[in-house]
């Protein structure tokens, strides 16, 4: 069966610093990628998305990159932290043949100071 | 992109079946209804979707108006394990290698009475 990790589960990081988010996912191959943001209180937003290897899509302007060094894994990055980057990252995969659904991990919450 | 339109709360009691509406008077002719729920602290987990004819799983039922323009997601039987926020979500294919933009709300936040 898939299953879908994230790391780690809870980050707090100062104002300036770097961050890296990571998503690994299992039992799959060649999945859609997703990273999503989710601010207190408020809806679900896309971030990025990855129909592969090195091919990366981003949804809104923003202070965050993404990477797909390999098949099944996504990478959430920052070279310097905002206090409006705090929220529950959110990392997801969809089978490219049976795309219906979107099968989430457990989340990051990440708190900048 | 089309939007959704949802109840921010509602209550229910424990073993009585729930109805969660959701408008979508924009909605496309391609758009599928996506229905997924939040468990607190948790990421979120598909519960159904449809795109006219009403569906049904081992979760729920969701109910399609003949416009499209609402549905309704039916929980036959609650459970404090149901209590949650759920998502009424109109899929939008972003590409042709099938990756999909879901546009989550704020959902409607189902509590369940004892």
């Amino acid at each position: 069966s898939q299953t879908i990790h994230q790391w780690p589960a809870t980050l707090v990081q100062p104002v300036g610093s770097p961050l890296s988010l990571e998503c690994t996912v299992e039992g799959t191959s060649n999945p859609n990628l997703y990273w999503y943001r989710q601010a207190a209180g408020r809806g679900l937003q896309l971030l990025f998305y990855s129909v592969g290897i090195g091919q990366i899509s981003s949804e809104v302007p923003q202070n965050l990159s993404a990477s797909r060094p390999q098949d099944r894994q996504f990478i959430l990055s920052s070279k310097k932290l905002l206090l409006s980057d705090s929220g529950f990252y959110l990392c997801a995969w969809s089978d490219r043949a049976q795309w219906e659904t979107q099968y989430f991990g457990p989340g990051t919450r990440l708190l900048v100071l | 992109d089309a939007k959704t339109t949802q109840p921010n709360s509602m209550e229910s009691n424990e073993e009585e079946p729930v109805h969660l509406p959701c408008n979508h008077s924009t909605i496309s002719g391609t758009d599928y209804i996506h229905w997924y729920r939040q468990l607190p602290s948790q990421g979120p987990e598909y519960v159904i979707h449809g795109l006219t004819s009403n569906v049904n799983n081992r979760m729920a039922s969701l109910a399609i108006a003949e416009d499209r323009k609402s549905s309704t997601l039916i929980l036959h039987r609650a459970t404090l394990r149901d209590a949650a926020v759920y998502y009424c979500i109109l899929r939008v294919l972003i590409s042709n290698f099938g990756n999909e933009k879901l546009t989550f709300g704020t959902g409607t936040r189902l509590t369940i009475i004892p």
